[in-house]
């Protein structure tokens, strides 16, 4: 089973940032926090990975809380095509990853 | 480049037929990944392997087999297909070391009737 929790949908305007949380209370001190998503039965896409630092690439921005319970992945300007569903998970390097049922944002106009 | 790639894109079996789904990756990944997603649901894995002969089961092996023969080959043998088992079926692969980004393929969609 999946160690973490997500939200089931989320919704945002087009243009503005979205913030979708994501709690691991079971993470450990090794494991690393990644965000995938997966547009419309597409094969799911790597977007960002943190340890214990906040992680910034050309997709999204990542905020990981100090004690690591918690992370949120931000688009920081929504698109239309942002609509996917958002997959939180995480993991010791190399290791196997599981997946939950993620979070689906809808991107409206 | 082509990344993970996974055939056949489609396919429908009857009850008690036999099947394999292929998947290659060209990036010299030691890790490779089995997923099934059901319908509205998220991803289970199935098998996964750390390199060339070695192979372990994931949360939901029962009714599929794996070999893992070559670094790039990643092959997933259904031996008595059940309608249980229609579902779209994802490979993917990934580094053996630092943290673990896996590139998934575009999927196989499975149905079986």
């Amino acid at each position: 089973d999946a160690k973490t929790t997500q939200p089931p949908s989320m919704d945002c305007a087009e243009g503005r940032a979205a913030n979708l949380p994501c709690n691991h209370s079971t993470i450990s001190g090794n494991e690393y926090v990644y965000w995938y998503r997966q547009i419309h039965s597409q094969g799911p896409q790597y977007i960002i990975h943190g340890l214990k630092n906040n992680e910034t690439n050309e997709m999204a921005s990542l905020i990981i809380t100090e004690d690591r319970k918690s992370s949120t992945l931000i688009l920081p300007h929504a698109t239309l095509r942002d609509t996917a569903v958002y997959y939180c998970t995480e993991g010791p390097g190399g290791s196997r990853l599981t997946f939950g049922e993620g979070t689906q944002l809808t991107v409206n106009p | 480049n082509a990344g993970v790639t996974q055939t056949p894109k489609f396919r429908i079996l009857k009850i008690g037929q036999s099947m394999t789904l292929q998947c290659t990756q060209d990036m010299n990944h030691n890790y490779m990944y089995w997923y099934r997603q059901d319908p509205g649901m998220g991803l289970k894995l199935i098998y996964y392997s750390v390199g060339a002969g070695i192979t372990d089961k994931g949360e939901v092996p029962n009714g599929y087999n794996v070999s893992r023969s070559t670094t790039e080959d990643f092959p997933l043998r259904l031996e008595l297909a059940a309608p249980s088992q229609t579902s779209v079926y994802f490979c993917a692969s990934s580094y053996a070391s630092g943290a673990n980004v896996l590139t998934f393929g575009a999927g196989s969609r499975l149905t079986v009737l």
